[in-house]
């Protein structure tokens, strides 16, 4: 079946920092690889999506390549803000490169980002 | 409103008591998902549904009973609650084509 491992965390880091949060994944076929938000409070948001290898997917200065060589999605962000601070999880879907299929999650990883 | 919403936002219940948790959307997105949040294991699926009257079971269905009679609404019943469903729980609605949208959750607590 499918699954999702995330880099255990919480991460803490100083504002400005580089930030990476890695996910890796085993999955048949090819999968669709997500990462999601959760602010404070709040439900899940799509953060940025790729649907094949090799796809960078990209948003708010968040980045992940898909590597199906090494089959993972690594989060990355060149310089973190306070307002990133939140939790940020890896999913993935077999729905053919969209998420109306079910998705499988990683455990999640807290940011917490200081001033 | 618009968007998809949850009610109640936070329950307090006992242990052997019926709990509806209600998910609407204004979307009319075909496809509806419940998902429970629990620390050390991220978001898992209780149960789907591809439209109204059809539902199918996730991952974790026990001691869960869902029905869609509308294509709005997908509730979610806890025919007797047990503490280790105290949980977030997470209603989320997408269509074809589209990402999944998340309600805010409800926060549900068993004594």
């Amino acid at each position: 079946g499918n699954s999702v491992t995330q880099m255990e965390g919480p991460v803490t880091l100083s504002e400005e920092a580089f930030l990476t949060i890695n996910c890796t994944y085993t999955a048949t076929g090819y999968p669709s690889l997500f990462w999601y938000v959760q602010y404070p409070g709040e439900g899940l948001q799509l953060l940025l999506k790729a649907t094949k290898a090799d796809d960078k997917g990209s948003n708010k200065g968040f980045e992940a390549t898909y590597r199906k060589e090494t089959t993972s999605f690594h989060l990355e962000k060149g310089s973190v803000q306070v307002s990133d601070s939140a939790v940020y999880f890896c999913a993935l879907s077999n729905a053919g490169g969209t998420s109306y299929g079910k998705l499988t999650f990683g455990q999640g990883t807290i940011l917490t980002v200081h001033p | 409103d618009a968007g998809i919403t949850q009610s109640p936002r936070y329950k307090i219940t006992e242990t052997g008591r019926q709990v509806t948790l209600m998910c609407h959307q204004t979307w009319s997105h075909s496809y509806m998902f419940w998902y429970r949040q629990d620390l050390g294991h991220g978001l898992r699926l209780i149960y789907y549904s591809a439209a109204a009257d059809i539902t199918d079971k996730g991952e974790v269905p026990d001691g869960y009973v869902v029905s869609r009679s509308k294509t709005e609404n997908f509730p979610l019943t806890l025919e007797s609650a047990t503490r280790s469903q105290t949980s977030v729980y997470f209603c989320a609605s997408s269509d074809p084509r589209t990402e999944q949208y998340f309600g805010p959750g409800t926060r549900l607590t068993v004594t």
